[in-house]
């Protein structure tokens, strides 16, 4: 089984329509990562956390909101997708070290 | 904060010829350079990475090399094989205490012919 798993894989949706996107990881790692991928823009942190208790704003948090839910669990949502988020959406953990692992993405198309 | 740009966007080579990719970052108390290889459909996987009290690392037919003056560091592939076609990402950050995050550059695609 994958360590890092998204959820869903492919994601349709409209204006104006609250979305989830989640994260599971069997690897035992504090520390989780919300990743945005567009083309040529690389891969641009959304939101991040050392902990269950600890949210921190990336680079590009607006219109973004997260939830810690478990070490294990780390979901993202757009709450009023707008068609400008429609992109790659990496979920990644690492440890106390510097490895991050990533999952195998979430696309997602806003109509 | 941190700033990294990655040349070139796009790099084509012959199967057993050399792939270079560069990459600047702005911060100077950056200490940590890893770079991914992120192949179709798939999520990042780090490759190879280098702290800054090295110059140079090796592994296999994988190398990164760093000079902190110029602020710059490479990734050298030699002996290309059409599995080396990937988009490669380099990275930056400041591991002070554990709390860092990564900054990434905007990748390059590497496309080997056979």
């Amino acid at each position: 089984d994958a360590d890092v798993t998204q959820t869903p894989r492919n994601r349709i949706t409209k204006t104006g329509k609250r979305i989830m996107l989640e994260c599971s990881q069997t690897k035992g790692h504090d520390r989780m990562y919300w990743y945005r991928q567009d083309p040529g823009l690389g891969l641009r942190l959304i939101y991040y956390s050392f902990d269950v208790k600890d949210i921190n704003k990336g680079e590009i948090s607006d219109g973004y909101s997260v939830s810690r839910q478990a070490q294990a669990k780390f979901s993202l949502s757009l709450e009023s997708a707008i068609p400008n988020q429609t992109a790659l959406y990496f979920c990644a953990t690492s440890d106390w070290g510097e490895t991050q692992y990533f999952g195998p993405g979430t696309r997602l198309l806003v109509l | 904060g941190e700033n990294v740009e990655q040349h070139p966007s796009t790099l084509s080579v012959q199967e057993g010829d050399s792939a270079v990719i560069k990459c600047t970052y702005s911060d100077s108390a950056s200490n940590y350079f890893p770079w991914y290889k992120q192949e179709l459909g798939k999520g990042p996987q780090l490759i190879i990475d280098i702290r800054s009290n090295v110059g140079e690392k090796k592994d296999q037919r994988i190398a990164v090399t760093l000079n902190k003056t110029a602020k710059h560091f490479s990734l050298h592939i030699t002996e290309t094989q059409p599995e080396d076609s990937a988009v490669y990402f380099c990275a930056a950050s400041k591991m002070n205490s554990g709390y860092s995050t990564l900054t990434f550059g905007k990748g390059t695609m590497l496309l080997v012919s056979p």
